[in-house]
């Protein structure tokens, strides 16, 4: 893996479902990887930064986990909401240039979750 | 309140015509990003700013431009020489640049629509 990629790229659950979701990244030089949610005509919201192998965040229903080794994180949100309904981001920190000692976010496209009431 | 704003949040302009995008942040951020997104793609980065007066291309700077004068602002400037300029433009800021722990927080962003 090059960059960071995000499964699926869309998503439809019913209200009260379970359901997760997949961001792949390059496992070498791994630094840290950040989750945002943007909601339409809204701007993108931090979730979760995560830093160390077997790390899992939670925040409310929805929790987090990552893999640097095999390089993925995954997603989770426990009974879907409407409100819940948003395009997921993953974003890879990379070194902005070798030895710059300077960080860039790299991110995947996003898996777009609908939640149907 | 705190947060980020960009003006305007649709903008056109004619082809062959530089614009300016605004960026203004009262969070007392030292770094600053501009990003593009377009249709079926990640927010790409086009410039950032660690600290006032300095500045750092970003992956796909070709056709832009920044200034960084005053620690508040970051505007972008879209040139003629951007080949596809039209697509979405978000601005971000973060407590400082450089540690890869830092949260971004995010404007609402700017639509440009050059016809």
């Amino acid at each position: 893996i090059l960059n960071v990629e995000q499964s699926p790229q869309s998503l439809h659950v019913q209200e009260g479902d379970s359901t997760n979701f997949t961001c792949s990244f390059p496992s070498s030089n791994f630094y840290a990887l950040h989750w945002y949610r943007w909601e339409t005509a809204k701007s993108p919201e931090a979730l979760f930064v995560m830093t160390l192998n077997g790390d899992e965040k939670k925040k409310g229903r929805i929790s987090a986990t990552l893999n640097t080794k095999e390089g993925y994180s995954y997603l989770y949100i426990k009974g879907s909401q409407p409100e819940d309904s948003a395009t997921y981001l993953c974003a890879f920190i990379k070194e902005a240039y070798s030895g710059a000692g300077s960080y860039q976010l790299t991110f995947g496209k996003g898996t777009k979750l609908s939640v149907i009431p | 309140d705190g947060g980020i704003t960009q003006s305007p949040k649709y903008l056109f302009r004619k082809e062959g015509q530089n614009v300016t995008l605004s960026c203004e942040q009262n969070l007392n951020h030292d770094a600053m990003y501009w990003y593009r997104q377009d249709p079926g793609q990640g927010l790409r980065l086009i410039y950032y700013s660690q600290i006032v007066n300095d500045f750092q291309k970003g992956d796909i700077a070709e056709g832009y431009s920044v200034s960084r004068e005053k620690k508040e602002s970051f505007p972008l400037t879209v040139t003629s020489a951007q080949k596809n300029p039209t697509a979405f433009y978000l601005c971000a800021s973060s407590i400082i640049g450089g540690r890869n722990t830092d949260t971004q927080y995010f404007g609402p962003g700017t639509r440009l629509t050059v016809l």
